[in-house]
């Protein structure tokens, strides 16, 4: 199983500011196949990007994702009231396995 | 309109067992990759099963034997099949579809809770 670990575990930032999370699989993650989803409390998560860099349907441009084998990164480039959440990544190409999440929190 | 509503949670006894539907609407079921997250309280998401819409399906290892994923073509639903449940069991439910493109979980229902505790 492919285990994906994501740091920080919690990430304070105001408003405008840039955010930068990262993923690490503990082996290679096949042709990207490596999604970003967002969580806010009480609600289902929202695909954000997929293969690794490509923004779902809707998703602003603040939001892009970089990466491959087994380091990944989404960066927020210009951190909105909204985006204060939970994010995961998850790998898809050897069965599906999330990370524990990086809690976005406001400064 | 609401592309997938899941029901049937609640809270059950160790070692009963529930089924959890998930409706579609706007989507056909049978057309697509369906698949179950779930969610413990606090904790962050756990993938739990895939049906493909060959009628393949797989399972995580911490469910394989006691869940079944199953599909009614006639009523676009998806459904989940729980027996032997434990406390490790307590979570929110999500059924989403797998994008055809992407493969990524791309709709997502709103969540079903499931409460096992005696």
């Amino acid at each position: 199983e492919i285990v994906l670990t994501q740091s920080p575990g919690t990430l304070s930032l105001s408003p405008g500011e840039r955010a930068t999370l990262s993923c690490r699989a503990s082996q290679s993650v096949s042709s990207s196949s490596l999604a970003w989803y967002q969580q806010k409390p009480g609600q289902a998560p929202r695909l954000l990007i997929y293969g690794a860099s490509t923004r779902a349907t809707g998703i602003p441009d603040r939001f892009s994702g970089s990466g491959s084998g087994t380091d990944f990164t989404l960066i927020i480039s210009r951190l909105e009231p909204e985006d204060f959440a939970v994010y995961y990544c998850q790998q898809y190409g050897s069965s599906y396995t999330f990370g524990q999440g990086t809690k976005l929190q406001i400064k | 309109e609401v592309p997938l509503v899941e029901s049937g949670g609640g809270l059950i006894q160790p070692g009963g067992s529930l089924r959890l539907s998930c409706a579609a609407s706007g989507l056909t079921v049978s057309s697509n990759y369906m698949t179950w997250v779930r969610q413990a309280p606090g904790k962050g998401l756990e993938w739990v099963s895939i049906i493909y819409s060959g009628g393949g399906a797989y399972y995580a290892g911490s469910v394989r034997g006691r869940f079944t994923i199953s599909r009614d073509n006639s009523k676009n639903t998806l459904y989940l099949q729980m027996n032997s449940l434990t406390a490790e069991d307590t979570a929110v439910y999500y059924c989403a579809r797998v994008g055809s493109t992407s493969f990524a979980f791309d709709i997502w229902g709103q969540g079903t809770m499931v409460t096992v505790s005696s």
